[in-house]
């Protein structure tokens, strides 16, 4: 079946201009995660989605970021007043529940450059 | 905090070759751990899950392995080839996450199979 799909596949955008992401679950798959990988940090997790809530959203580095999640399905992530050190591929995963059970699976993720 | 180191960073191995990517975690109260391999430009492909009630998990020319007391997790690749070529990563969930699942990534081994 179809697997995690991510769109844009690459963005650059102007520093200060607002970004937002699309991450498009497995079907059925009701967590959702977004990890953020850059050359100096590696991967790190950014948020987590139980459906439409998000009771983990600790790796969120600033303010600036948030998202969403509507219908249990499609989630986005934007970036308000992109700065240059928020240049990285951006991933989002999802799994089934419970969590403990199963693989998370990745999608190609988002290349967000800054200049 | 759950810490992962991944030795070695790098290898190169001629075509033929069983080879062993070893990943150590801090934190050995985990449920499971995940191997993935990203190749350059890519997002992450699922390899492995291993529950903690197990302690080996195969997949064809792969077997990972772990060691929840000493924190380890071995990842064996028998008679490699040159399309094993990529960065293999391994992915314990952080402490307390029962409820979240999120990831928390080594540096990764990037390995390179030579015809």
């Amino acid at each position: 079946g179809a697997g995690v799909s991510q769109s844009p596949s690459n963005k650059v955008t102007e520093k200060g201009k607002d970004v937002e992401l699309r991450c498009d679950p497995i079907s059925g798959h009701t967590a959702l995660y977004w990890y953020r990988q850059s050359l100096g940090q590696g991967l790190e997790f950014l948020i987590y989605f139980q459906g439409n809530s998000a009771p983990d959203k600790s790796g969120l580095p600033s303010d600036r970021f948030s998202a969403e999640r509507t219908g249990g399905s499609v989630s986005t992530l934007t970036i308000q007043r992109t700065q240059q050190e928020d240049s990285a591929v951006y991933l989002c995963a999802s799994s089934l529940e419970p969590i403990s059970a199963h693989e998370q699976y990745f999608g190609p993720g988002t290349r967000l450059t800054v200049t | 905090k759950q810490e992962v180191t991944q030795i070695p960073a790098a290898l190169s191995v001629p075509e033929g070759e069983n080879l062993v990517l070893n990943c150590s975690f801090t934190d050995s109260a985990i449920y499971n751990l995940q191997w993935f391999r990203q190749d350059p430009g890519k997002g992450l492909t699922s390899l492995l899950l291993i529950q903690s009630s197990q302690r080996e998990q195969t997949s064809g020319r792969l077997n990972a392995s772990l060691d929840k007391s000493s924190g380890r997790s071995t990842l064996y690749i028998a008679a490699s080839q040159p399309g094993d070529s990529a960065t293999y990563l391994c992915a314990p969930p952080s402490r307390g996450s029962s409820n979240t699942g999120k990831l928390i990534f080594g540096q990764g081994t990037t390995l390179q199979v030579k015809p």
